[in-house]
């Protein structure tokens, strides 16, 4: 099993539209999760980090679920400029030995 | 926030040369973080640059091979030694913004990508 796993897409989603995506990740001691925005040739940016509890941030939802060993992003209202690749993210506590997904692609259409 | 400037932006090489990729930071951080992200892959950490010590390679990754510089906080230095196809590639530079024991923000720069002919 991969460590950190997405469906590489694309998701072809019209403007408006619910989309939802899924990153599994094998390593069970992980205590740190993130969901990263990478622009088509830009750099990776952080869109939130995915507390334990699950968190919101405007038209994201981010959540964690421990036992099956996967964490979720779940945008809502999908704009055009949602158009991007979100990468998974996921380690331990501290900063190295991130291990970053290959990425989820999404498209948004008019 | 932290602002990260690379250089070169791009390059093209011939195999067999090397090439040193540049990385400033607009504010003193601890630890800077150097990766690869090869076409379709997801990124790879090839090694943390410590100030003051030699840097941390990650497995797969060797200093002949990619030897690192850190001459000060604020500033590193990553070479790509005896480039070959397989090193074409986007390297980024990363830094940690605030985030506590959690682990905080990475702030990567705009990435140098690479091409080996």
């Amino acid at each position: 099993r991969k460590e950190v796993e997405q469906d590489p897409g694309p998701f072809n989603v019209p403007e408006g539209a619910t989309v939802a995506f899924n990153c599994t990740y094998s390593n069970s001691a992980s205590q740190s999760f993130f969901w990263y925005r990478q622009d088509c040739r830009k750099e990776p940016k952080l869109l939130m980090s995915v507390y334990s509890s699950g968190n919101e941030d405007g038209r994201f939802t981010a959540q964690l679920n421990r036992a099956s060993q996967y964490i979720s992003l779940l945008i809502r209202d999908s704009k055009l400029s949602d158009s991007a690749t979100y990468l998974c993210v996921v380690g331990p506590l501290g900063y190295s030995t991130l291990t970053f997904g290959k990425g989820t692609m999404l498209l948004v259409s008019p | 926030s932290a602002v990260i400037s690379q250089k070169p932006s791009r390059d093209i090489c011939q195999r067999g040369t090397s090439l040193t990729i540049q990385c400033q930071v607009d504010s003193q951080v601890t630890m800077m973080f150097w990766y690869r992200q090869q076409p379709g892959q997801s990124l790879t950490l090839i090694a943390t640059a410590n100030q003051g010590s030699e840097a941390t390679y990650e497995s797969g990754f060797v200093i002949d091979k990619f030897p690192i510089s850190r001459p000060n906080l604020t500033f590193s230095t990553l070479t790509v030694s005896n480039m070959s196809p397989e090193d074409s590639s986007i390297y980024l530079c990363s830094v940690v913004g605030s985030g506590g024991s959690r682990g905080g923000e990475l702030f990567f720069g705009e990435g140098s990508r690479l091409t080996v002919l």
